[in-house]
């Protein structure tokens, strides 16, 4: 099993609309987490850090499921500026990432 | 601060040549990460140093690859020889601790005809 798997999507949605993703994490012992942003040729940048059940931050929430090993990232009243590809990665001495979940916002 | 500098941004090589890709992190970080980014693969962590030391080196593909840090401010990726398949973006980043969040350079793109 991969230490982060997340949906590959894309989800493509309209404006206005909620999206929401998980990824899965197999350390059972991890106890924070990054969700990060990478727009289309750049690099990855900090979206939130979680470091309890959950975390909100604005229009933005995300929520840890730690029975089933898994933290998920909503998006409320999206807008087409949020279309980009979303990274998890469990925090540790070795911050491995998910392949990444792409989301399209469509006018 | 000027965040995490990465050159070059480019690089066009021939299969066979040597690549050398460098990193200068954040001021007073004392990890350094670089990863490789492929359509196929998504981000790939490669290797980690903490303090400078070389601490999990498990995610290089193959002995072309080496990674050093000879100091706190400075380092470098090589792959000797170069092949296509190495063709990615590449991305260095650094945090300050454990729990501190992670900031990556702008990447280099590598093409390897």
């Amino acid at each position: 099993r991969k230490e982060v798997e997340q949906d590959p999507g894309p989800f493509n949605v309209p404006e206005g609309a909620t999206v929401a993703f998980n990824c899965t994490y197999s350390n059972s012992a991890s106890q924070s987490f990054f969700w990060y942003r990478q727009d289309c040729r750049k690099e990855p940048k900090l979206l939130m850090s979680v470091y309890s059940s959950g975390n909100e931050d604005g229009r933005f929430t995300a929520q840890l499921n730690r029975a089933s090993q898994y933290i998920s990232l909503l998006i409320r009243d999206s807008k087409l500026s949020d279309s980009a590809t979303y990274l998890c990665a469990p925090n540790g001495n070795k911050l491995s990432f998910g392949a990444g979940t792409t989301v399209t916002v469509r006018a | 601060d000027a965040g995490v500098i990465q050159s070059p941004r480019h690089e066009v090589t021939e299969m066979g040549q040597e690549v050398t890709l460098r990193c200068k992190p954040i001021s007073g970080h004392n990890s350094l990460f670089w990863y490789r980014q492929t359509m196929m693969r998504g981000l790939e962590l490669l290797i980690y140093f903490n303090n400078n030391v070389p601490i999990d080196d498990s995610g290089m593909p193959e002995d072309r690859f080496s990674a050093k840090m000879p100091n706190a401010s400075f380092s470098t990726l090589k792959i000797q020889p170069s092949e296509p398949r190495d063709s990615a973006v590449y991305f260095c980043a650094s945090r300050g601790g454990v729990r501190e969040k992670l900031f990556f350079g702008s990447g280099t793109q590598l093409s390897v005809l």
